[in-house]
């Protein structure tokens, strides 16, 4: 049993290019977010989704897109990477709204 | 504002009971409050969940007084290993979820 892991673990990206980060869980979970976090600032709502085929926006969406077409996947993606996007990326899942549990995290640097 | 506060570190030693209290003065009728422990390079780990009094589990005890605008988590007999970031978080089943900044614990010999 797996839990929630992350790929990848770790990425650099110059300005402007894009990449998907993707979130898996083999818990059967319906809900699943993407966080980011950042020193200091605790963590952010991203996207977040509520069952297969459905995302909506948290406290920061701009900038990134998510897919959730498998139950199992959730799909964070970048299309235009900029500096500000410099974080460490958690993605989460929940059998209801309240107790999550977290991947490892994945440390994305954009130059 | 919905806010949660909370310090931005503590230290404590050894073998010492460790409270550490949140403030989330606008909390909403459905919020639950809940506790996480991360360590370095690891994700959040959930530690207890609580909605009002006290509710005790094996690693901790989180009291919510009756006003609910606060909440304080209370590590009892800390080791080394407890040291890590402790984030309080409230929300409700609309997927409200507020994350405090974090509390950096660090526990001395």
């Amino acid at each position: 049993n797996a839990g929630v892991t992350q790929t990848p673990k770790f990425r650099v990206l110059k300005t402007g290019q894009s990449m998907t980060l993707l979130c898996a869980q083999d818990m059967n979970h319906e809900y699943m977010y993407w966080y980011r976090q950042d020193p200091g600032m605790g963590l952010r709502l991203i996207h977040y989704s509520v069952g297969e085929g459905t995302t909506a926006k948290g406290e920061v969406p701009d900038g990134y897109n998510v897919s959730r077409l498998k139950k199992q996947n959730f799909l964070l993606g970048l299309e235009s990477a900029a500096p500000s996007q410099t974080s460490v990326y958690f993605c989460a899942s929940s059998p209801r709204s309240d107790t999550q549990y977290f991947g490892p995290g994945t440390r994305l640097t954009v130059l | 504002l919905a806010k949660t506060t909370q310090p931005i570190s503590m230290d404590s030693y050894e073998g010492q009971e460790v409270n550490i209290t949140c403030s989330h003065n606008n909390i909403a009728t459905n919020d639950y409050i809940t506790w996480y422990q991360q360590f370095p390079s690891q994700g959040p780990r959930f530690i207890i969940q609580g909605y009002k009094t006290k509710v005790t589990n094996e690693v901790a005890s989180l009291f919510i007084p009756a006003d609910r605008k606060s909440s304080t988590l209370s590590l009892p007999r800390v080791s080394l290993s407890d040291t890590a970031v402790y984030y309080c978080r409230r929300g409700d089943s609309n997927y409200q979820l507020i994350w405090g900044a974090g509390t950096k614990l660090i526990i001395k010999p």
